[in-house]
């Protein structure tokens, strides 16, 4: 059974980079038929795709946040990672990985989420 | 990048019900869109995908339709279980977004 799980502060200073890592297991992340993805949601509200990363490296970014994410992947570790850099308050939120079935485009399996709060 | 605007925001409903949640994007997007559906406190939860299509292990109960820019979620004989958040995501351009969900609650 696949399984994603988050890691990462769960505090950030203002101004600061968020950095997450999903590890996934029950699987490997070096298939061509999955993309890696990031979906935050801020407490009480919906649901806001930041990214996805195919273990090639290719990249796809949300318009409004691409300037400050960068999501990489670790092929030797089964381990994909979100950098947000200067980060506010409205970057709080829960943060979860999720594994999407290329060419349906689906999330299928998610992590359980990481609480991030932006707090000096 | 591509709206998704979902209604109602909320929906009250009692158990044996049948309801329809309506997903509109502000392009056509074929069948590419999905559903899921969100607990407290639980991570999303695929539901239908490509428009029309059961994931596999959910309920019959479930069903979507549509394509272009509209589309449905409907749900027959409400389950205690079927009380819960949904939202369409839209997969026809990689920039993937969400519609701003749906609260069903016990009437």
């Amino acid at each position: 059974q696949l399984q994603l799980q988050e890691s990462g502060p769960g505090l950030v200073k203002p101004s600061e980079t968020l950095s997450l890592t999903c590890t996934v297991s029950g699987g490997s992340i070096r298939s061509s038929s999955y993309y890696w993805g990031w979906i935050r949601q801020p407490p009480g509200k919906g649901l806001e795709w930041i990214g996805t990363i195919h273990y090639s490296g290719s990249t796809h970014y949300n318009t409004s946040l691409k300037s400050r994410v960068t999501i990489s992947v670790d092929t030797s570790k089964n381990q994909f990672s979100l950098k947000m850099s200067s980060v506010t308050a409205a970057d709080a939120a829960l943060y979860y990985c999720a594994r999407l079935i290329s060419g349906w485009n689906y999330f299928d399996y998610w992590g359980q989420g990481t609480l991030v709060t932006v707090s000096s | 990048d591509i709206q998704m605007t979902q209604s109602p925001s909320s929906l009250s409903a009692s158990v044996g019900d049948s309801v329809t949640i309506t997903c509109r994007a502000s392009q056509s997007i074929s069948s590419s869109l999905n559903w899921y559906q969100q607990k407290p406190g639980k991570a999303p939860n695929l539901l239908i995908y490509a428009a029309s299509s059961l994931q596999s292990g959910v309920s019959s109960r479930f069903s979507g339709s549509g394509s272009g820019t509209v589309f449905t979620l409907t749900i027959i004989g409400l389950q205690p279980e079927d009380f819960a958040t949904y939202y369409c995501q839209q997969s026809y351009s990689t920039l993937y977004t969400f519609g701003q969900g749906t609260k069903l609650e016990v009437k």
